[in-house]
C-alpha cells in the first residue's frame, strides 16, 4: 500500500497547549498536503509544502518537511476547541491518465482539545 | 471562492437500489474531479478520477461497472452507486481542481447507507 501513516492516532490536549502530528510517507513526491476534516464533513485544505521546502508556516500552523526521512510534521500552536477534528496528510506523486497529481492519504490522526 | 457541493449528504436506502451522488463546482470550472470513498475513522481512498468530456479512471479494485462516473460539464459530475449492497455503505467525498497546480477542493460528502 502506498498509504501514509499518521501518528499519533488520537490525540488529547488542553486548549492553549500544542498539537503535533506526524505524517510518514513512502514515495517520492512534488508536494505533500494537510487537511482538516470535522467528523461527517468534507475536508479542508490547510496548508502545502513543496519538496524543497524544509518549513511552512500559515497563521497558528507550522509544517515541516524531510524528505530524506520521509517525513513530515503539522504543530497547531496555542490550540482551540474548534481545532478538534481529524488530520491528515496527503502527497502527491502518482500521476493520472489525465496528467493531474493524485493524492495518497495518511491515515490520520484525530485531534481533540479539551477547553 | 472554491466551493465544491456535494448532493445528497445523506442516503438510506434498499439494497439493490441504484444511488446518484452529485458534485458541482458552485465558483470555479473543475477540469478534474475525484470521488474518495472513506470507511468509519479510517482514509480516503481513492476511487477514481475523471475529466470533463473523458471516461473516468479507475484505481485498482474498484469496480467501473459498480460505480459509475459521468462528468458531463466542467461543473458536474456524478457518481452512481449501481444495485447498492450493504457492503457499499460508507462516507463518499468528492473532490474538484481547476487545473494542475490548484490544491483540491473538497465537497462535505454524502453517507450512504444499504439496508
Amino acid at each position: 500500500s502506498q498509504q501514509g501513516e499518521e501518528d499519533p492516532q488520537a490525540l488529547s490536549i488542553q486548549e492553549g497547549e500544542n498539537a503535533t502530528m506526524n505524517c510518514s510517507y513512502k514515495t517520492s513526491i512534488n508536494n505533500l498536503q494537510w487537511y482538516r476534516q470535522n467528523s461527517g464533513r468534507g475536508l479542508v485544505h490547510l496548508i502545502l509544502i513543496r519538496s524543497n521546502e524544509r518549513e511552512k508556516h500559515s497563521g497558528r500552523l507550522r509544517v515541516t518537511l524531510d524528505t530524506s526521512k520521509k517525513s513530515s510534521s503539522l504543530l497547531i500552536t496555542a490550540s482551540r476547541a474548534a481545532d478538534t477534528a481529524s488530520y491528515f496528510c496527503a502527497t502527491d506523486g502518482r500521476i493520472s491518465n489525465f496528467g493531474n497529481e493524485k493524492l495518497t492519504f495518511g491515515t490520520g490522526t484525530r485531534l481533540t482539545i479539551i477547553p | 471562492g472554491a466551493v465544491v457541493s456535494q448532493h445528497p449528504s445523506w442516503v438510506i436506502c434498499k439494497s439493490g437500489t441504484s444511488v446518484k451522488i452529485e458534485c458541482r463546482s458552485l465558483d470555479f470550472q473543475a477540469t478534474t474531479m475525484f470521488w474518495y470513498r472513506q470507511f468509519p475513522k479510517q482514509s480516503l481512498m481513492l476511487m477514481a478520477t475523471s475529466n470533463e468530456g473523458s471516461k473516468a479512471t479507475y484505481e485498482q479494485g474498484v469496480e467501473k461497472d459498480k460505480f459509475l462516473i459521468n462528468h458531463a460539464s466542467l461543473t458536474l459530475s456524478t457518481l452512481t452507486v449501481t444495485s447498492a449492497h450493504p457492503e457499499d455503505s460508507s462516507f463518499y467525498i468528492c473532490s474538484a481542481t481547476e487545473d494542475f497546480y490548484q490544491p483540491q477542493h473538497f465537497g462535505d460528502g454524502t453517507r450512504l447507507s444499504i439496508l
